[in-house]
C-alpha cells in the first residue's frame, strides 16, 4: 500500500536554528498538508499546498515558517528560527483528490533544546 | 467555523466490551467526517469516513460510525474490544470537498484491560 514517507523520525536543534523537515507524499496525489501536534495537544493544521502554492494555512503558519516541493516529489517544510515551543510531531499528509482520506506519515518528533 | 468535541479524554474498557467513542461536531456546511487512529509513537491511520450516502460508515478493526445530522455526532463503536484496540482516537472534520483542511478533536484515549 502506498505511503507517506517523512525524514527524520527524530530531530534535535538548537533554538535559533533552522530545520527542514522532508516529506514524500504519494506519487499521484494532488494536495499535500503539514499539521503539527504539541506532545499531549491535539493534531493542528498548519498548510496546505496545491498546484504548486500554498492554498490556505494557519495563525500558527508565520513568517518563521515556509513550504516548497522542490522536484515534484519532495515536500519540505522549514523553519527558519526554531523556538522551544516548536517542539512537536510533524505530520505530513497528502490527497488524491475528493472523497478520498487523507494519508498520513508517520512523523517527525522535533525537539527544540 | 468548524470543531470538534470528543466526550471523554480517557476510556477504559474490558477485553470483549462494548467500545464507544464519542464525536460530535459543528459545522456550517455539509461536512466530511474521520476517524483517525493513533498507535504509541506513531503516525495517524485512517479508521473510517463519512462522505455522503450511507450514514452508517463501516471501517477497518470492525470499527464502525453512525452520522447523524440531527444530534451533530459521529460515534465511534466496536461490539467487542481487543487488547491491540488501545490506542489514541481522533475524530476530525473537514468541509465538504474533500480536500479541504482537517479540523480534529483533542482525541481519545482508549485502554483495553484484560
Amino acid at each position: 500500500e502506498p505511503e507517506v514517507t517523512q525524514t527524520p523520525s527524530h530531530q534535535v536543534t538548537q533554538m535559533g536554528q533552522e530545520v527542514i523537515l522532508r516529506c514524500v507524499p504519494i506519487s499521484n496525489h494532488l494536495y499535500f498538508y503539514w499539521y503539527r501536534q504539541i506532545l499531549g495537544q491535539k493534531v493542528e493544521f498548519l498548510v496546505s499546498f496545491y498546484n504548486n502554492e500554498i492554498s490556505e494555512k494557519s495563525e500558527i503558519f508565520d513568517d518563521q515558517f515556509s513550504v516548497e516541493r522542490p522536484d515534484g516529489s519532495n515536500f519540505t517544510l522549514k523553519i527558519r528560527s526554531t523556538k522551544l515551543e516548536d517542539s512537536a510531531m510533524y505530520f505530513c499528509a497528502s490527497l488524491y483528490g475528493q472523497g478520498v482520506g487523507y494519508t498520513f506519515g508517520s512523523g517527525t518528533r522535533l525537539t527544540v533544546v | 467555523a468548524q470543531s470538534v468535541t470528543q466526550l471523554g479524554s480517557h476510556v477504559s474498557v474490558s477485553e470483549g466490551a462494548l467500545v464507544l467513542l464519542r464525536c460530535n461536531y459543528s459545522s456550517s456546511v455539509p461536512p466530511y467526517l474521520f476517524w483517525y487512529v493513533q498507535y504509541p509513537n506513531q503516525g495517524l491511520q485512517l479508521l473510517l469516513k463519512y462522505t455522503t450516502g450511507a450514514t452508517l460508515v463501516k471501517g477497518i478493526n470492525g470499527f464502525e460510525a453512525e452520522f447523524k445530522k440531527s444530534e451533530t455526532s459521529f460515534h465511534l463503536t466496536k461490539p467487542s474490544a481487543h487488547m491491540s484496540d488501545a490506542a489514541e482516537y481522533f475524530c476530525a472534520v473537514s468541509l465538504s470537498g474533500g480536500y479541504n483542511k482537517l479540523i480534529f478533536g483533542a482525541g481519545t484515549r482508549l485502554a483495553v484491560h484484560p
